[in-house]
């Protein structure tokens, strides 16, 4: 148990739907991650934000739109996504901000299926 | 781009044996160096990390890695595994770089089976 919690576990849906990942933290973490892991690939970084803000984007469709509303929470919106898109979705904090090289605390993960 | 090798994707021991896992990453500059343990149905979790200092790194559970500068490696170790080891190793590496940021790369894995 690393103190990021990531809700649904698990995900099924259609092509069509929208749905949204949660991503919490209560560490006091100034950063805070979205990585994307499919069979026999190395984890890919999805999405930075650093003091709530913005900071990198790894060339991730639209289809996928990050929100963080405050410093302990992290959402990935999901929309018309593509049954390619179907993965662990892993949410990962680290404490002193993104411009500072630090230790990821990584959440249980979604298990994101697309129909 | 850097690029992270873990070139053992599948390992099977058996209990008592010696573990080494191979890491390899591809940047020529001053890193920091991770291995994350995932346990079935649970979380990515730290093992042991490299920041500086002696290369020779111990993490819990009894596993330590070893930092060469000169072959770009770092290689994950255990004397004795259990079948409690059971597990996908992942090696990540965080090159240092001016205004580069806490971004790590990640290899692909390596899956570990102890056998009784």
């Amino acid at each position: 148990e690393t103190g990021v919690t990531q809700t649904p576990r698990h995900l099924v849906m259609g092509m069509t739907n929208k749905k949204s990942l949660k991503c919490e933290q209560h560490l006091g973490h100034n950063a805070m991650y979205w990585y994307k892991q499919s069979a026999k690939k190395p984890l890919e970084l999805m999405f930075v934000y650093n003091f709530k803000e913005q900071t990198e984007n790894n060339s991730v469709p639209s289809r996928f739109s990050p929100e963080c509303p405050n410093s302990s929470h992290l959402f990935l919106h999901l929309h018309t996504l593509q049954p390619e898109d179907s993965a662990l979705y892993l949410c990962a904090s680290s404490p002193k901000g993104y411009m500072e090289l630090d230790t990821q605390y990584f959440g249980p993960g979604t298990r994101l299926t697309v129909l | 781009a850097q690029s992270v090798s873990q070139h053992n994707h599948h390992v099977i021991l058996s209990e008592a044996a010696s573990l080494e896992l191979g890491c390899n990453y591809s940047y020529g500059g001053t890193v920091n160096l991770f291995w994350y343990v995932q346990y079935p149905g649970q979380h990515l979790q730290l093992l042991l990390k490299y920041f500086s200092g002696d290369p020779l790194v111990k993490g819990i559970k009894g596993f330590e890695a070893e930092f060469i500068k000169s072959k770009f490696s770092f290689n994950l170790r255990k004397p004795s595994v259990q079948w409690s080891d059971t597990a996908e190793y992942f090696c990540a590496v965080n090159p240092i770089l001016t205004g580069g940021g806490n971004k790590l790369t990640f290899g692909t894995g390596t899956q570990l089976k102890v056998e009784l």
